[in-house]
């Protein structure tokens, strides 16, 4: 599975977007792009994924370049509680690594009053 | 979304005992779930892919005699950390993949281990 890079951390106000970048230049055409974070001590939550078009859920919008070399997470109104450590996964989906996930370091959101 | 459950949440124990810890999927059947382990600090880290019915696939570097992995059925997995170590102190977390939907991986609360 293609690495991913991530900044280490980032602030956001809250009620503001935050926008949370992720190269993932080595990106293959069957790879999916997933999100998850972590709030401190708890098991990691699923956000969103994509293949190669731009998607939107309850929680958040993902959008993917045209080259998918990069992506970007945004939390359209950020809150306190979205203060977490967010992973950008890249994955194929199916085959014999179905289901598996490497987790690299994240980025750190602290999202502040 | 689907529910993956841990017991239990967090664990104390004595050097060279052993300790199991339970992962269910509540509202779902799952063929295959998922160990991780995670140091403070740190990232998570696979540590073993469990498949109902068959032996679990550990990542390299896992011991598979410590740390015991059972799939008995759809919706449990178990993973006993045999003759326990103050360095096998860790966050474990478990997820399972919901069959249903597009390729989401639940994952459980975590059980924290603390050994003394």
């Amino acid at each position: 599975d293609a690495k991913t890079t991530q900044p280490t951390s980032m602030d956001c106000a809250e009620g503001r977007a935050a926008n949370l970048p992720c190269n993932h230049s080595t990106i293959s055409g069957n790879e999916y792009v997933y999100w998850y974070r972590q709030i401190h001590s708890q098991g990691p939550q699923y956000i969103i994924h994509g293949l190669k078009n731009n998607e939107t859920n309850e929680m958040a919008s993902l959008i993917i370049t045209e080259d998918r070399k990069s992506s970007t997470l945004i939390l359209p109104h950020a809150t306190l509680r979205d203060t977490a450590v967010y992973y950008c996964i890249v994955r194929v989906g199916g085959g014999t690594s179905y289901g598996k996930l490497t987790f690299g370091q994240g980025t750190i959101l602290t999202v502040h009053p | 979304g689907a529910v993956v459950s841990q017991h239990p949440s967090w664990v104390i124990c004595k050097s060279g005992t052993s300790v199991k810890i339970e992962c269910r999927s509540l509202d779902f059947q799952a063929t295959t779930m998922f160990w991780y382990r995670q140091f403070p600090k740190q990232s998570l880290m696979l540590m073993a892919t469990s498949n109902e019915g068959s032996k679990a696939t550990y990542e390299q570097g896992v011991e598979k005699d410590k740390f015991l992995i059972n799939h008995a059925s759809l919706t449990l997995s178990t993973l006993t950390v045999t003759s326990a170590h103050p360095e096998d102190s860790s966050f474990y977390i478990c997820s399972a993949h919901d069959p249903r939907g597009p390729y989401e991986q639940y994952f459980g609360p975590g059980t924290r281990l603390t050994v003394t």
